[in-house]
């Protein structure tokens, strides 16, 4: 019965290889939000999603794309993988705009 | 810029005692407050929240205190337990209304036997 899941929990690639992460809320929340976290634990909004529509796109490469299939679902695929992308992935969840549910990380390894 | 402090990276205290982790906001403008906790190895779980039409919010062992005036919030934990240990964040609620959350660095806190 968990609320935010993530697939994979561990990834490790090479350079240059393109890669997703997937989401899944199971809490009929209307918006889900990518994160990133870095090596020094700092959590930056990348995306957000609400009824399938972008409502938040920081600064962010063009290689970062997410994906929203359904309400329940968001997807973050990575073209060109870098050394800098290297990093914890979160995915979280909300009804409105309020308190967040997060997910439990996916850590991405470039080599 | 948009950022949300924390004045600690490290606070380490005695199991028994209370925590006090702080946090600087700099949106006069926010209206909503988080506290998240982190353990190691799992997303930031929701601890309490405040919004800014009150200065004071209590949870079971914590205390959220929101002062407006100097932008400032803190985490009271009363009697610091093992379990407590973690990675505790402040989060202000962007004033666009979007649910964008600037998090703050993050405070470490380390409670000894």
């Amino acid at each position: 019965d968990t609320a935010v899941s993530q697939t994979p929990k561990y990834l490790v690639t090479q350079m240059g290889n393109d890669k997703s992460i997937k989401c899944e809320q199971n809490l009929g929340h209307d918006t889900m939000y990518w994160y990133k976290q870095d090596s020094k634990k700092f959590l930056k909004i990348m995306f957000s999603y609400n009824n399938k529509e972008l409502i938040i796109n920081e600064t962010v490469p063009n290689r970062f794309s997410p994906k929203s299939p359904d309400k329940a679902h968001l997807n973050l695929h990575i073209n060109s993988l870098e050394l800098g992308d290297s990093a914890v992935y979160f995915c979280a969840s909300s009804h409105a705009a309020y308190e967040q549910y997060f997910g439990p990380g996916t850590r991405l390894t470039v080599t | 810029g948009e950022s949300v402090g924390l004045h600690l990276p490290t606070l380490s205290v005695q199991e028994g005692d209370n925590s006090i982790i702080n946090c600087a906001y700099s949106n006069s403008a926010s209206d909503y407050f988080i506290w998240y906790k982190q353990e190691s190895g799992k997303g930031p779980q929701f601890i309490i929240d405040i919004r800014s039409n009150m200065d004071k919010r209590q949870g079971q062992r914590v205390t959220v205190l929101l002062n407006k005036t100097v932008k400032h919030l803190s985490l009271q934990i009363a009697a610091t337990q093992p379990g407590d240990s973690a990675v505790y964040f402040c989060a202000e609620k962007h004033p666009s209304n979007t649910g964008k959350l600037i998090f703050g660095q993050g405070t470490t806190l380390q409670v000894k036997p």
